[in-house]
């Protein structure tokens, strides 16, 4: 059975950097063309997606945020992290790890439960 | 960046009747296109993926249709699990998500 489950602070003042822990059970980060994507979901965009690591440690972003955002994982602890720096109000939202975005699933076929995000001082 | 449009933004239905929900790509992305559902309060859950193939564990009463850019997602007699919010994908460049339909209850 394939779990996701997302970490990390509720709340961030504007201008910080967010960093968020993806932590995964039921496959593996280091073969099988594996990957763990972020996506958020904010009032004003619906649902974003932001990067994605992959088995062979390949990284993507997305263009629009690529400047702030970081990712990386420890495939000995089954993690994934995401960092965004500069956060701002308009980065309120929940956010998402799911598995999938390449190689053997292109698509997002399993989801953590999401984390809360807001941006305020 | 490829645009996905849905349709329409709310959609109301009686239980037991069908439901046909539009997603409109802005340039061809094959078959490369996903279709979830988000219940308030919970994660997208994959329904639909390549299009027309239904992810596991996902009752036959869905079903989507199409390739290039005009796709469609039927839900036939629909039960009281299925009024919830249905977000197309597309995976063809990147990824961009529809901005959603709400299936509501008549």
């Amino acid at each position: 059975q394939v779990t996701l489950r997302e970490s990390g602070p509720a709340l961030v003042k504007p201008t910080q950097t967010l960093t968020l822990t993806c932590t995964f059970s039921g496959f593996s980060l280091s073969s099988g063309q594996m990957c763990v994507s972020w996506i958020r979901q904010t009032p004003g965009k619906a649902l974003e997606w932001l990067a994605r690591i992959d088995w062979d440690d390949d990284k993507v972003f997305s263009t629009s945020l690529s400047t702030r955002l970081t990712i990386s994982k420890d495939t000995s602890k089954n993690q994934v992290v995401l960092t965004m720096t500069n956060m701002d109000p308009v980065d309120t939202g929940t956010y998402y790890c799911a598995r999938g975005g390449v190689g053997a699933i292109d698509w997002f076929d399993s989801w953590g439960q999401g984390t809360l995000v807001t941006v305020s001082s | 960046e490829i645009m996905m449009t849905q349709s329409p933004a709310t959609l109301s239905v009686s239980p037991g009747e069908g439901a046909t929900l539009s997603c409109r790509a802005s340039q061809s992305i094959d078959s490369h296109l996903a279709w979830y559902q988000q219940i308030p309060g919970q994660a997208p859950r994959l329904l639909i993926y390549d299009a027309s193939t239904r992810a596991t564990g996902i009752p036959v009463r869905f079903s989507g249709s199409g390739s290039g850019t005009e796709f469609t997602l039927t839900i036939s007699s629909l039960q009281s699990e299925d009024f919830a919010v249905y977000y197309c994908q597309q995976y063809h460049h990147f990824y961009t998500f529809g901005q959603g339909t709400k299936l509501e209850i008549k």
